[in-house]
């Protein structure tokens, strides 16, 4: 099936910076999700977009629905230990019964 | 609280020992789905059900059935697992399509099939 196009693939970082990743997709969507998967658990939804261009924040965490409606942006600023885990983007198209998901970024926090 | 519950959350098995991983949400949602999760593969979707009796296809629903009698459950099915299904399984629900307000996961079931 369709998988989106989530980069990047992990990502090694110091405590405090700030991290970007993205989804891209060849089509357009009407739904824009993102999930964090702590080890040993399901994926948590962090932030939904519902709108082109909408930009809404959960704490720390601020997610964009790209203007085109083919990609989304999640930005977390001053990163911290309990950050680290997978992060996926999932996008909804014409159907609502179905998702489209990325592969995933592995945030991994230097010592 | 509001959760979907699934058991077990470990399994080994034999190939071709048939299997059922059963998953309940308590949350009245009308739709849910079963996921696998593969290292570099993400989650691919194996089945997912709209409503009672309602049920279809995902990406990858070889080798898988599922039933939904109750709106409640959602038990997935290895008829005769076999080592390439072995993986992270993950059970999800939401209230209306997963497009508008996302879903809520289980925990997982780590499925090994030797």
């Amino acid at each position: 099936g369709q998988q989106l196009n989530q980069s990047p693939q992990s990502m090694f970082i110091q405590e405090g910076e700030d991290v970007s990743m993205n989804c891209t997709s060849s089509s357009i969507f009407n739904t824009w999700l993102w999930y964090k998967q702590d080890p040993g658990e399901g994926p948590v939804l962090l932030i939904a977009l519902y709108k082109a261009g909408e930009l809404t924040s959960n704490g720390r965490l601020t997610a964009q629905f790209g203007i085109t409606r083919k990609d989304s942006f999640l930005n977390i600023s001053a990163s911290i230990p309990s950050d680290v885990g997978i992060y996926f983007c999932a996008g909804q198209g014409d159907s609502n019964y179905q998702l489209i998901w990325g592969a995933g970024t592995k945030l991994i926090i230097k010592p | 609280e509001a959760q979907v519950t699934q058991n077990p959350r470990y399994l080994i098995t034999v190939t071709g020992k048939k299997l059922t991983v059963t998953c309940s949400q308590n949350m009245n949602h009308e739709y849910m789905s079963w996921y696998r999760q593969d290292p570099g593969l993400g989650l691919r979707q194996i089945y997912y059900s709209m409503n009672v009796e309602v049920t279809d296809k995902g990406d990858v629903p070889e080798g898988y059935k599922v039933s939904r009698k109750e709106k409640r459950n959602f038990p997935l099915i290895l008829e005769s697992p076999s080592p390439n299904q072995t993986s992270l399984y993950f059970c999800a629900s939401s209230d209306r399509g997963p497009g508008n307000y996302g879903y809520t996961f289980g925990s997982g079931t780590r499925l090994t099939v030797v």
